[in-house]
């Protein structure tokens, strides 16, 4: 049972513009969102998180908007860099005393110069 | 301050074998997850330690996978008889506190590859 999804495997932009990568998920107990960046033969690095009672966060280049109620959530990288080239996972707590994360299947971006 | 160190990085085992895969987590982290990432899948939740206590092992095989995380050392994840269907990626992650404003800090992972 997949409860966060990303649906789109792959997507391709041009340098300097917008990329949005898209998260669905199913659980309503989720209460914090978080987006981690993947280069081949590397861990995971922290992007940007979101918590439940806001909608929208941003980080510089980075903004990640949040839909409870379309149980959605949208990472928007702007401008778009090469460097940006990467998989990104979207990730899902639901607290308690663990923290433990969910992760969808991720999205591999291409940026093509 | 290094980061998450994860040894070995590519481990190749027999059928049968038992793999040992060691997670050294940041300086002052106190928090420990070791997730699998499966060919063309995500990274799944296995277990969840701190010093010498497991909290949550929800993700773990019931049989063949244990890990530790002593109080001296690094946390162990072990599989015991490896099968082909253990071939992934784990990777560790750490965090100082549960508190959601300092994430989890992920390792560079194992590669597991069973022969």
């Amino acid at each position: 049972d997949q409860q966060v999804k990303q649906n789109s495997p792959s997507l391709s932009v041009q340098e300097g513009r917008i990329s949005i990568l898209n998260c669905d998920y199913t659980n309503s107990m989720f209460d914090y969102f978080l987006w981690y960046k993947k280069y081949p033969a590397e861990g995971p690095t922290f992007l940007i998180s979101i918590s439940s009672i806001k909608d929208k966060n941003e980080d510089g280049r980075f903004t990640v908007f949040l839909n409870k109620s379309a149980k959605h959530l949208s990472l928007h990288i702007v401008p778009s860099q090469p460097g940006d080239s990467a998989v990104y996972f979207c990730a899902a707590e639901y607290g308690g005393a663990t923290n433990k994360l969910i992760f969808g299947t991720g999205t591999l971006l291409a940026v093509q110069p | 301050n290094a980061g998450v160190m994860q040894n070995p990085r590519h481990l190749v085992r027999r059928r049968g074998q038992e793999a040992r895969l060691r997670c050294s987590p940041m300086k002052g982290h106190s928090h420990v997850y070791w997730y699998r990432q499966l060919p063309e899948e995500g990274l799944k939740f296995m277990v969840y330690l701190q010093k010498e206590n497991i909290i949550d092992e929800s993700g773990m095989p019931k049989e063949r996978f244990s890990a530790e995380f002593p109080k001296e050392g690094p946390s162990i994840l072990r599989i015991q008889q490896v099968v082909r269907g253990d071939s992934a990626a784990y990777f560790c992650a750490s965090s100082p506190t549960l508190s959601r404003n300092q994430p989890q800090h992920f390792g560079d992972g194992t590669r597991l590859s069973i022969l």
